[in-house]
């Protein structure tokens, strides 16, 4: 089983939809998680960092955690033809522990 | 959030040359920095991770003498492929571990740099 397991998709919505993406793992010491956005030959832009359980939303966005089931999402209100990307999802256990990374989702918000 | 400054972007060279990749840490103080590569539409390959002052760590079938790594200071490594041939061409990605509190445990990317070997 991999660590980190992430449906690379591709997803396509409607401009306006709600965008649903989630990870599970399998290493119950991950404590941090992160979304990534990534535009096509560019950098991973941090986008959500979350520590332990719990909810945390910004703007749009809103990153779930549940450690119990090991499991992670992501959710983007009022999608936007911007959102297009790819979305990886990370985790690590802390320290200078090496982030995991889910395969990446790549989304495709139609006009 | 902070800045990872990734240069060159963009580069093209001929087989056998060698290519330098810079990765700087703006804004804050990277004690450790690590080294990806990604193909297209594919998750990102760790390949090694450089602490300030000391060796790299390579992943398990990274060459050490053909991708080259130094971290001479808190706010800079590089990335050297040295005799570079096509199977090489790719995109490379830093990123940096903050040091300040309220940045531990996050990483912040470089914006990569695409490696085309002819």
């Amino acid at each position: 089983q991999k660590e980190v397991e992430q449906d690379p998709g591709p997803l396509s919505v409607p401009e306006g939809a709600i965008v649903s993406l989630n990870c599970t793992y399998s290493n119950s010491a991950f404590q941090y998680f992160m979304w990534y956005r990534q535009y096509s030959r560019k950098g991973p832009e941090l986008l959500m960092y979350t520590y332990s359980s719990g909810n945390k939303e910004d703007g749009r966005f809103t990153a779930q955690v549940d450690k119990s089931s090991k499991y992670i999402s992501l959710f983007i209100r009022d999608s936007q033809p911007s959102d297009s990307a790819t979305y990886l999802c990370a985790m690590s256990a802390g320290g200078n522990n090496r982030l995991a990374f889910g395969k990446g989702n790549q989304v495709v918000v139609i006009p | 959030g902070a800045v990872v400054s990734q240069h060159p972007s963009w580069v093209i060279c001929k087989s056998g040359t060698s290519v330098k990749i810079e990765c700087r840490s703006l804004d804050f103080q990277a004690t450790t920095m690590f080294w990806y590569r990604q193909f297209p539409k594919q998750s990102l390959m760790l390949m090694a991770t450089s602490n300030e002052g000391s060796k790299a760590t390579y992943e398990q079938g990274v060459e050490k003498d053909k991708f080259l790594i130094n971290h001479a200071s808190l706010t800079l490594s590089t990335l050297t492929v040295t005799s570079a041939h096509p199977e090489d061409s790719s995109f490379y990605i830093c990123s940096a571990h903050g040091g300040y509190r309220d940045l531990n445990e996050k990483l912040f990317f470089g914006s990569g740099t695409q490696l085309s070997v002819l």
